[in-house]
């Protein structure tokens, strides 16, 4: 079974509207950590933001937030306020493990293609 | 700070050769992990290496090899390159205490 999916292929949005990216996850562990990935066309894969199994509320960083739904293992992206940068593949990921340990794979989906237009 | 860096950025080889790929962490990381990225998809995990020692292994066969310095540098190892090992190859180091990983801007591999 696929740890990680997006069933987005490609999202548009508007320059300055908000935009949410779709993310499950499938884990038996209690432990584990979500995260957002962007990949621009240069290839190198830039962390955006992380939330933690047990933390209770939405992880925030600037435009982004992660809109974490534990019941439903859902972990959504939010970037508000698009800009034309914002246009790459995202991808969520998912690493199994306790907290605050250095070790663990990331699980990665297939990535969603973000288009920001004028 | 500096990044994770990876050399060299391009390679092409030819079907049964080998290669060779470089990787330096941020410093004071001495975690290091290894993806392939195929065209179309999402990175796959290789390897993961800390202080030294192998600490993760994907699916990958056994031409995939890798080793880390004590300067926590880490070379990834492909032997008898195939066409379906090209790819996108990413590295990444993690601070202790730390679940993020941080990526290089990845070694491009064209196998003809």
């Amino acid at each position: 079974a696929q740890k990680i999916t997006q069933t987005q292929p490609g999202m548009f949005v508007q320059e300055k509207e908000a935009v949410t990216l779709d993310c499950t996850y499938d884990t038996s562990d209690q432990s584990y950590g979500l995260f957002w990935y962007k990949q621009p066309s240069s290839g190198e894969m830039i962390f955006l933001i992380y939330q933690g199994s047990y933390d209770e509320q939405n992880a925030t960083e600037g435009r982004y937030s992660l809109n974490f739904q534990k019941a439903r293992k859902s972990a959504n992206l939010v970037i508000s306020a698009s800009q034309l940068g914002d246009s790459a593949m995202y991808f969520c990921a998912m690493r199994e493990g306790d907290r605050g340990s250095t070790l663990g794979r990331l699980y990665f989906g297939r990535g969603t293609q973000l288009t920001v237009w004028p | 700070d500096a990044g994770v860096t990876q050399s060299p950025t391009h390679l092409i080889k030819t079907r049964g050769q080998h290669v060779t790929l470089r990787c330096s962490p941020i410093s004071g990381h001495k975690s290091v992990s290894w993806y392939q990225q195929v065209l179309g998809q999402g990175p796959q995990f290789i390897f993961q290496y800390y202080e030294k020692e192998e600490r993760g292994r994907g699916n990958f066969p056994d031409r995939f090899s890798a080793r880390q310095f004590p300067n926590y540098s880490s070379e990834l190892n492909v032997n008898a390159l195939l066409l379906g090992d090209s790819a996108l190859y990413l590295c990444a180091s993690s601070p202790p205490y730390k679940e993020t990983q941080y990526f290089g801007p990845g070694t491009r591999l064209l196998v003809l």
